[in-house]
């Protein structure tokens, strides 16, 4: 069975860091593009960033830059999300997601599996 | 940055009946349209892939269209099962947006 598994999310003051994990199974993992997508309490969905094959390509939306860090351990099967200097507005729901895309042309198929989502609460 | 615009914001249909969503962008762009369907405490689930194209498994009464800037996605008749918020997404090179979703519900 092709699955993802967040795990990670919780409380945190305003300023502080979280590290968000996800693991990758029945699929090979070193295959695909990944993504953070989040949605905050009772909101529409937003996209974090995503990370190429190999971690040699990195982007991200423009509210985390230089604060949120994509990277992924092919060897483990495992996506992560490095999150600094958090503030209220990034609580939410943060879901990792495996992004099909074709390896020749980069024709993109969309974000077919994901996972079930961790929660992230910045409060003090 | 590419904006996407979904209306209506909330459709009220009755089962059987047809709906028709709309996601507009803010400028035309040649990257990948992509439409999303999310349940109450579900993760969103791939429809349509590349404006008009299924994913794998998804009923042949959903249908996407559209070009440019403008973006439909059309469900034939719909099921009780089908009532649920619709997103569209775009990527353009490799940074990507969402609409702010479409809550299609039981009129």
């Amino acid at each position: 069975e092709v699955r993802l598994v967040d795990s990670g999310g919780g409380l945190v003051q305003p300023g502080g860091s979280l590290r968000l994990s996800c693991a990758g199974s029945g699929f090979s993992f070193s295959g695909y593009w990944m993504s953070w997508v989040r949605q905050s309490p009772g909101k529409g969905l937003e996209w974090v960033a995503n990370i190429n094959q190999d971690g040699s390509e990195k982007y991200y939306v423009d509210s985390v830059k230089g604060r949120f860090t994509i990277s992924r351990d092919n060897a483990q099967n495992s996506l992560y999300l490095q999150m600094n200097s958090l503030r209220a507005d990034d609580t939410a729901v943060y879901y990792c997601a495996r992004d099909q895309v074709a390896l020749i042309d980069y024709y993109y198929y969309g974000m077919d599996v994901w996972g079930q989502g961790t929660t992230v609460t910045v409060s003090s | 940055e590419i904006v996407l615009t979904q209306s209506p914001a909330t459709l009220s249909l009755s089962p059987g009946e047809r709906a028709t969503l709309s996601c507009r962008a803010s400028q035309s762009f040649s990257g990948y349209l992509t439409w999303y369907q999310q349940k109450p405490g579900q993760a969103p689930r791939l429809l349509i892939f590349d404006a008009s194209n299924r994913a794998l498994g998804i009923p042949a009464r959903f249908s996407g269209s559209g070009s440019g800037t403008d973006f439909t996605l059309t469900i034939s008749s719909l099921q009780p099962e089908d009532f649920a918020v619709y997103y569209c997404q775009q990527r353009s090179n490799w940074l990507y947006t969402f609409g702010q979703g479409t809550k299609l519900e039981i009129k």
